[in-house]
C-alpha cells in the first residue's frame, strides 16, 4: 500500500492567491482528518470526514479555509485568500473508524505551505 | 487549546538509556496514543492504549495510562540512535473523532 499521499509537498505562493491541497487516503479506510502543524500551536484538528461525509470542521480557523471529499478516495483543503500566517504543514491523514472502534491514524508526509 | 501536554519539552540521553516521556490531558478520554515524528516527515504511530487499560507494551515501547490523574507516560528501554525524534501523545474522545494533540517531547539520543 502506498499510505496516504499528498501534493503538493512543498507550495511557496503570494498572498492573496488560492492555494489547493490534496489527500488521497488509504484505500479502504472511510475516516479523513486534515491538520495543521506550525511552532507556535502545535498540532491541530482543522476537519475531518466519515464515510465522505464532514462530521467536525470546528477547527476550520475561517471561512478562508474550506474542504471536500468528493468521493472516498480524495480529498482537497482549499485556502482563499492565503496569508501569510496560513504558513504551516498541513497533514492529511486516514483510518478505519467501525462503530465505537478506534484504529490508529495513517499520516501523509505533510504539504508544507509559503505564503509570502 | 491542546489536550495534551507533554512532559519535558526535551530530552537528552546517551545511547542505551531509557526515555521516559509523560503525558498529561485535561477532558475524558476514550483512547490515548503515542506518535512519533522524524524531523521534516509525517507522523508514526506507537501504540494506542484503550481508556480500560492501564499498561501496554509494544518491543522497547512501554505506555502506562492513569485515568483517574489524567497522564500517560511512555518509555523507550534500550534506546537507539533512529529514537531520535518528537513524540506526541494524542487523545480522543471517542469513535472517529479527530486526535487532539500535545506540543510533544523532542528527544536526542546522544551516540
Amino acid at each position: 500500500d502506498a499510505g496516504v499521499i499528498q501534493s503538493p509537498r512543498h507550495e511557496v505562493t503570494e498572498m492573496g492567491q488560492e492555494v489547493t491541497l490534496r489527500c488521497k487516503p488509504i484505500s479502504g479506510h472511510n475516516s479523513l482528518f486534515w491538520y495543521r502543524q506550525t511552532m507556535m500551536r502545535g498540532l491541530e484538528l482543522l476537519i475531518y470526514f466519515n464515510n465522505n461525509v464532514p462530521i467536525d470542521d470546528s477547527g476550520m480557523p475561517e471561512d478562508r479555509f474550506s474542504a471536500k471529499m468528493p468521493n472516498a478516495s480524495f480529498s482537497t483543503l482549499k485556502i482563499q485568500p492565503s496569508e501569510p500566517r496560513d504558513s504551516a504543514v498541513y497533514f492529511c491523514a486516514s483510518s478505519l473508524a467501525l462503530g465505537q472502534s478506534y484504529n490508529e491514524q495513517f499520516f501523509g508526509p505533510g504539504t508544507r505551505l509559503t505564503v509570502l | 487549546s491542546q489536550q495534551g501536554e507533554e512532559d519535558p519539552q526535551a530530552l537528552s540521553i546517551q545511547e542505551g538509556e531509557n526515555a521516559t516521556m509523560n503525558c498529561s490531558y485535561k477532558t475524558s478520554i476514550n483512547n490515548l496514543q503515542w506518535y512519533r515524528q522524524n524531523s521534516g516527515r509525517g507522523l508514526v504511530h506507537l501504540i494506542l492504549i484503550r481508556s480500560n487499560e492501564r499498561e501496554k507494551h509494544s518491543g522497547r515501547l512501554r505506555v502506562t495510562l492513569d485515568t483517574s490523574k489524567k497522564s500517560s507516560s511512555l518509555l523507550i528501554t534500550a534506546s537507539r540512535a533512529a529514537d531520535t525524534a518528537s513524540y506526541f501523545c494524542a487523545t480522543r474522545r471517542g469513535g472517529a473523532d479527530g486526535l487532539t494533540f500535545g506540543k510533544g517531547t523532542h528527544l536526542i539520543i546522544q551516540p
